[in-house]
């Protein structure tokens, strides 16, 4: 069964440092989003993707971060100057059609913790 | 705001039914989602109910809707230990977009 891939699976880096984290949706997926899950706290929605525009993005996703499909498989979501509070597991999603019918895939999840 | 609120625990014994309790804030829910998360790996979505119906089944689960109550719940029935997880309730209220808001998971350990 096709699957949605994320790396890598667990970044470490400074504060103030740029990190990406890249993910490969499903093939023929057109929707993309990204998710984060701080230790212990709920699932929270970041932003979706289609047509190589955001469509729509939260609060929490703020001129700090920037996602892109820079090839025609890869999604990634780029954080310029990471601060403390951004340690979480990012998830990546994608969907065929975005409809809320339409099933969801998730990656695995890359764990991002910040010094 | 919407809001999600789950039991953070839940163990039962293996053959056992287990239900999982989530009450959300948001009647204009149009859909309400259980999703699974397995250790280390993505949500995996088990089933969803349009806010217009009170139940939905499917082979050993049955999701109940009280849209009066704001109550949503899962059951498993025959409960194995491959159903150990973190289950995730999610509400959306809109046609497009799946922006989900989710509730913070409740921990569902099967005992032997």
């Amino acid at each position: 069964e096709p699957e949605v891939t994320q790396t890598p699976s667990h970044q470490v880096t400074q504060m103030g440092q740029e990190v990406i984290l890249r993910c490969v949706p499903i093939s023929n997926h057109l929707y993309f989003y990204w998710y984060r899950q701080i230790l212990g706290q709920k699932v929270e929605f970041l932003v979706s993707f289609y047509n190589n525009e955001i469509s729509e993005k939260s609060e929490i996703f703020d001129d700090q971060f920037s996602v892109e499909r820079p090839d025609g498989s890869n999604f990634t979501l780029k954080i310029r100057s990471t601060k403390l509070e951004d340690s979480a597991m990012y998830f990546c999603a994608s969907s065929k059609t975005g409809t809320v019918t339409d099933t969801q895939y998730f990656g695995p999840g890359t764990r991002l913790t910040v010094l | 705001g919407e809001d999600v609120e789950q039991s953070l625990f839940l163990s039962v014994r293996e053959g056992d039914s287990s239900v999982i309790n989530c009450t959300y804030t948001d009647s204009s829910s149009t859909y309400l989602y259980w999703y699974k998360q397995e250790p280390g790996a993505g949500l995996q979505l088990l089933t969803y109910i349009f806010s217009n119906m009170d139940m939905k089944q499917d082979q050993r689960l049955t999701v109940l809707l009280n849209k009066k109550d704001k109550h949503l719940s899962l059951r498993i029935a025959d409960t194995q230990t491959g159903d150990s997880a973190i289950y995730f309730c999610a509400e959306t209220f809109r046609d497009y977009g799946q922006n989900f808001v989710f509730g913070p998971g409740t921990r569902l350990s099967v005992l032997p």
